[in-house]
């Protein structure tokens, strides 16, 4: 079975400090996402990795930046966290090649900015 | 850009056949239609991927019409196991900017 996890299912920060959010996948997948997810708005990509070192924003990375040193594993860093930061974040990873692969997502890592 | 539509919420009765319709205009020539099943607390599984016509395994069916700028998931004789939120996913992976998620129906089974 793939594996995603993720660091942590609960998450509370405070305004201004520096998050990370850890993501591992047990597949060799060469493809990996953080997504963000809000009442009302769905999945919102917020950056994609297709190989080490190698990220392309997505709709929202405003605020967010990334790490990919190795393929198994995919960080989310938020810089300096904000209150509109609150969320659900959501890790996933497909292998990749031409079409539209399985996503495997992580089970969620719920952060709350105070 | 392959932005998709669909609608809020969806009500059913315990053994109805169940349609979820997802709206994408734009879809472009590479873009495939995936579907993906949410529970509360989980993150969003995988249930059924297609190009264009049918589409059938043992959860659900997808039927694609020519134009390809929709697409529906049929839910067969649904339980109350399949409580869930759905999201239609259109693009494929050739970029960041070709991959759109729904907003999400979310279909709630009644006994």
């Amino acid at each position: 079975d793939v594996k995603v996890t993720q660091s942590s299912r609960y998450l509370v920060k405070r305004t201004g400090e520096k998050v990370f959010l850890e993501c591992v996948q047990d597949m060799d997948h060469e493809n990996m996402f953080w997504y963000r997810q809000d009442p009302g708005l769905g999945l919102r990509l917020i950056y994609f990795s297709y190989d080490v070192k190698m990220k392309e924003k997505g709709d929202i990375p405003e605020g967010y930046s990334v790490s990919r040193e190795k393929k198994e594993r995919f960080s989310l860093i938020l810089e300096s966290a904000s209150t509109n930061q609150t969320s659900m974040y959501l890790c996933a990873s497909t292998q990749g090649g031409q079409g539209l692969h399985e996503q495997y997502f992580g089970p969620g890592t719920r952060l709350t900015v105070t | 850009l392959a932005k998709t539509t669909q609608p809020i919420s969806m009500d059913s009765y315990e053994g109805q056949e169940v349609n979820i319709t997802c709206s994408h205009n734009n879809i472009a020539t590479n873009d495939y239609i995936t579907w993906y099943q949410q529970f509360p607390s989980q993150g969003p599984r995988f249930i059924i991927q297609g190009y264009k016509t049918k589409v059938t395994n043992e959860v659900a069916s997808l039927f694609i019409p020519a134009d390809r700028k929709s697409s529906t998931l049929s839910l067969p004789r649904v339980s109350l196991s399949d409580t869930a939120v759905y999201y239609c996913l259109v693009g494929d992976y050739t970029g960041a900017n070709n991959l759109f998620f729904g907003t999400g129906t979310r279909l709630t089974v009644i006994p």
